[in-house]
């Protein structure tokens, strides 16, 4: 089984240029995470797609973060302008049906960061 | 609000030694429990999880976590640490509504020293 695909591996761009992650989750997944890992923190939540509609987005900076699960599958997540403070890594995850218990799946990750 | 916390930022152990990682959380009602590992430069992979019945649950690699309802924890033991088991383990909870959204703990970075 193919597990969380995650593009680009690293970034690095300056401050105020925007940028772009790509997400394709495993296949059969209704559920799609992205979260924000600072190092030396836990991941934290900034949005959560069930299908291609929006579950929780409360913790995402909405002035210049946006994410999009079109088809219900693949997602993007997109920084415009970044901060110093955005560099970190972003994780994509999928769970099958959290409603019941099932795990979430994360990808490797992409390293952005901004300077 | 849900919440995880994770008391130490560090545990230390000798190999063959007994570990535990301690977990408490706060979250409405029943929880889902997880306990995930992750090593460098790699996504975080999943070890066990608790959802209903037996309180003591069994993952990947010979860990086990317990599940204490009354003291809302869900600490992560292992009998008997191998140097492998460096790594840095997040716990998590979900809550059974409300979305179910994952919340994270801060992580344990276990240190297994041979």
């Amino acid at each position: 089984e193919a597990g969380v695909a995650q593009s680009p591996r690293y970034k690095i761009i300056e401050k105020r240029q925007s940028v772009a992650f790509w997400c394709n989750p495993i296949s059969g997944h209704a559920t799609l995470y992205w979260y924000q890992q600072i190092l030396g923190q836990g991941p934290k939540l900034l949005i959560q797609f069930q299908n291609n509609g929006v579950v929780d987005d409360s913790q995402l900076p909405k002035d210049r973060f946006s994410a999009e699960r079109l088809k219900g599958v693949d997602s993007t997540l997109k920084i415009q302008p970044a901060k110093l403070e955005d560099s970190a890594v972003y994780l994509c995850a999928s769970s099958l049906d959290p409603g019941r218990g099932t795990e979430a799946f994360f990808g490797q990750g992409t390293r952005l960061t901004v300077v | 609000a849900q919440s995880v916390a994770q008391p130490e930022d560090q545990v230390n152990v000798a190999e063959g030694n007994p570990l535990t990682v301690k977990c408490t959380y706060s979250v409405s009602g029943n929880p889902y429990l997880f306990w995930y590992v992750q090593y460098p430069n790699r996504g975080l992979q999943f070890l066990l999880k608790y959802i209903t019945g037996d309180n003591l649950v069994k993952g990947s690699y010979g860990f086990e976590a317990e599940f204490n309802k009354s003291q809302t924890s869900f600490h992560l033991k292992k009998p008997s640490a191998l140097v492998s088991d460096s790594a840095l383990y997040f716990c998590a909870v979900r809550a059974r509504g409300g979305g179910f959204k994952t919340i994270f703990g801060a992580g344990t970075r276990l240190f297994v020293k041979a």
